[in-house]
């Protein structure tokens, strides 16, 4: 089992809908969690990061969090074509300060 | 100028050739880090310094070699280039926790080497 899984997609949203991106992680030991996106050829930018169960909302970006499902998900509103990237998921373990990044989800918003 | 910065941004290297990628950052970081990206592999870790006396190996470390010469630079070296290691190689830097309300802010990447190897 992956420590960071994530829907590889691609993932179509049409423009001004609502983009839902899933990620669910292995190690219970979890403490932080972190929502980044990144265009072709680029490096990733950091979007949202979130430490404690529940949503916190930054912009059009909401990021969710369920430790006991061990599951974190973003959520884009009022999609535009500029959020086409991929969005990695990245996780960090209480005391180690490496992070561990899932694979990705490409999004495609169509206009 | 751009807090990290990677040279060189592109390179196409012949097989066993030796190579050295450079990170240099201003944002003051002890942590830095080496991954590369490869698609549907995501990023992966292959050498990180918590300070200018500490290396570490990440989980790809074999057929690499790191230097950390000063608290802003950290080089990372491929003795023998070889083809699998044609990637696109990320730096970045951490703040570490303090407080008593520590809160970590992630990473800072820099723009990244396109590395060929043929």
């Amino acid at each position: 089992q992956k420590e960071v899984e994530q829907n590889s997609g691609p993932l179509s949203v049409p423009e001004g809908a609502i983009a839902s991106l899933n990620c669910t992680y292995s190690d219970r030991g979890s403490q932080s969690f972190f929502w980044y996106r990144q265009y072709s050829g680029k490096s990733p930018e950091l979007i949202m990061s979130i430490y404690s169960n529940g949503d916190k909302e930054d912009g059009r970006f909401t990021a969710q969090l369920n430790k006991a499902s061990q599951y974190v998900s973003l959520l884009i509103r009022d999609s535009q074509p500029s959020d086409s990237a991929t969005y990695l998921c990245a996780v960090k373990r209480f005391g180690n300060e490496k992070l561990t990044f899932g694979t990705g989800t490409r999004l495609t918003i169509i206009p | 100028d751009a807090d990290v910065t990677q040279t060189p941004r592109n390179r196409i290297t012949k097989t066993g050739k030796r190579i050295m990628l450079e990170c240099s950052q201003t944002k003051g970081h002890d942590r830095m880090y080496w991954y590369r990206q490869d698609p549907g592999l995501g990023l992966r870790l292959i050498y990180y310094s918590f300070d200018v006396k500490d290396i570490n190996k990440g989980e790809i470390s074999d057929g690499y070699s790191v230097s950390r010469q000063a608290q802003a630079k950290f080089s990372l070296s491929l003795e023998s280039a070889i083809p699998n290691q044609t990637a696109l190689y990320f730096c970045a830097t951490s703040d570490p926790q303090t407080g008593p309300n520590p809160r970590y802010y992630g990473y800072t990447f820099g723009s990244g080497t396109r590395l060929t190897v043929v």
